[in-house]
């Protein structure tokens, strides 16, 4: 089955700075790819998706992009604020169906 | 209001004891999905069913149970078999193939 690896696992930034976080895959047939935040407490919640044909999509200061033949994707956050702090997921989903399958997870800490 | 529901928001079990947790979604969608989550975790696959009457085991089934019976709901019952069964537990639906996946606001279940 898929297989979701996500970097890093722990993100400090300061206030304006952006913020990368990566994720591999490895299911060549995998493509749809979306990225999700959780804030403390509360369901993630979708932020930006991506689809393998399409190499990069943005969304103001969040960008996503995708490289599959080399079966990663980063999620960019430009002008980083307090209240992107949160745990980011990334997933893709598994060809079968629409089965998502997460990475393990980003905790995204922005100090002002 | 559309959406998700999970409850309860807090559930407390005594060792050697099943519970059911509930999931509905008037969101008409077909797939609906659990997911367990731990502290500073990820989100791992417990069961999902793409179809009302089917579902599948996702990579953590053991110690729990589900059923389809109605599109709109998908109970999980955590059962005794399972050893360790204080997490985060999400319930999520999608409309089909490689569609944005809603969540529920979570069950946060605690064996004393």
């Amino acid at each position: 089955g898929e297989n979701v690896e996500q970097h890093p696992s722990t993100l400090s930034v300061q206030e304006g700075d952006s913020a990368v976080i990566k994720c591999t895959y490895s299911d060549s047939a995998s493509n749809y790819f979306p990225w999700y935040k959780q804030e403390l407490g509360k369901r993630p919640q979708l932020i930006i998706d991506i689809r393998s044909n399409v190499g990069e999509k943005k969304d103001q200061r969040i960008a996503v992009t995708l490289n599959k033949t080399a079966k990663h994707f980063s999620l960019h956050i430009t002008e980083t604020q307090p209240e992107d702090s949160a745990v980011y997921f990334c997933a893709a989903s598994n060809n079968a169906g629409n089965m998502l399958t997460f990475g393990g997870g980003t905790r995204l800490m922005v100090k002002p | 209001d559309g959406g998700i529901t999970q409850s309860p928001k807090y559930l407390f079990r005594k060792e050697g004891q099943n519970v059911t947790l509930s999931c509905e979604q008037n969101l008409n969608h077909d797939a609906m999905y659990w997911y367990r989550q731990d502290p500073g975790q990820g989100l791992r696959l417990i069961y999902y069913s793409q179809i009302v009457n089917d579902f599948q085991k996702g990579d953590i089934a053991e110690g729990y149970s589900v059923s389809r019976e109605k599109k709109e709901s998908f109970p999980l019952t955590v059962t005794s078999a399972q050893k360790n069964p204080t997490a985060f537990y999400l319930c999520a639906s999608s409309v089909g193939r490689k569609g944005e996946a809603f969540f529920g606001q979570g069950t946060r279940l605690t064996v004393v």
